[in-house]
């Protein structure tokens, strides 16, 4: 079946720095999203990209879809402690169910 | 997006007994998932919460195990059935509006102990 691969599974960095997490698919994706979920919270929505090549920022987070539409990047620029949490990607490939991608956990030394 | 109410927040629960989880939603969604999260693992599909008829179970779940019911467009519940201590996860509702790539918004979660 369809499967979602993320990358890394943790990272720790200095505030400030930057954080890349990956997302790589089996099967090309009609769209994919990006989820964050703080500590003991429930995954909340950040943003879809659906077209090859799409590239969306907001303020600090910059995402990716690459040109197959089979992965996806999100990149984070000089991260702060309300970074902190983990960040998934889920596909989805037609009307299907999400597959959500393992997820990374950043946490930040301040 | 929606707001989705879901209780309980958590619970212990004594082995070979039942919890029902509850989700209610402030607007009729299309539709409602529940997924299964082990602490600092992903989202494991549980099962599609289909409204008027019987749910449509990922590989791995049964309904006799996790029984479904969504009598409308704005509420669900999973039961949690003949609990043992491989139960014990976050469980979280999810919905979505009709439509490929909507966004799907989640409940808070129940996070289950089984003792």
């Amino acid at each position: 079946g369809q499967q979602v691969m993320q990358i890394p599974q943790y990272q720790h960095v200095q505030e400030g720095e930057d954080f890349t997490t990956y997302c790589n698919s089996s099967t090309t994706l009609s769209n994919i999203q990006w989820y964050k979920q703080r500590p003991g919270g429930h995954p909340v929505f950040l943003i879809q990209l659906v077209k090859s090549g799409e590239v969306k920022k907001q303020k600090r987070l910059t995402f990716q879809f690459g040109e197959a539409k089979k992965n996806s990047s999100l990149h984070i620029t000089a991260t702060q402690t309300t970074d902190v949490g983990t960040y998934f990607c889920a596909g989805r490939r037609g009307a299907q169910k999400l597959v959500f991608g393992q997820g990374t956990r950043l946490t930040i030394n301040p | 997006s929606a707001v989705i109410s879901q209780k309980p927040s958590r619970d212990i629960c004594q082995r070979g007994t039942s919890l029902t989880i509850q989700c209610q939603v402030d607007s009729q969604v299309t539709m409602m998932f529940w997924y299964r999260q082990q602490p600092g693992q992903s989202l494991t599909l549980i099962a599609t919460a289909n409204q008027g008829s019987e749910a449509t179970y990922e590989s791995g779940f049964v309904i006799d195990k996790f029984p479904i019911s969504r009598p409308n467009l704005t509420f669900s519940t999973l039961t949690v059935s003949n609990m043992s201590p491989e139960d014990s996860s976050i469980y979280l509702c999810s919905g979505r509006y009709q439509g490929d790539g909507t966004e799907a918004f989640f409940g808070q979660g129940t996070r289950l102990t089984v003792v």
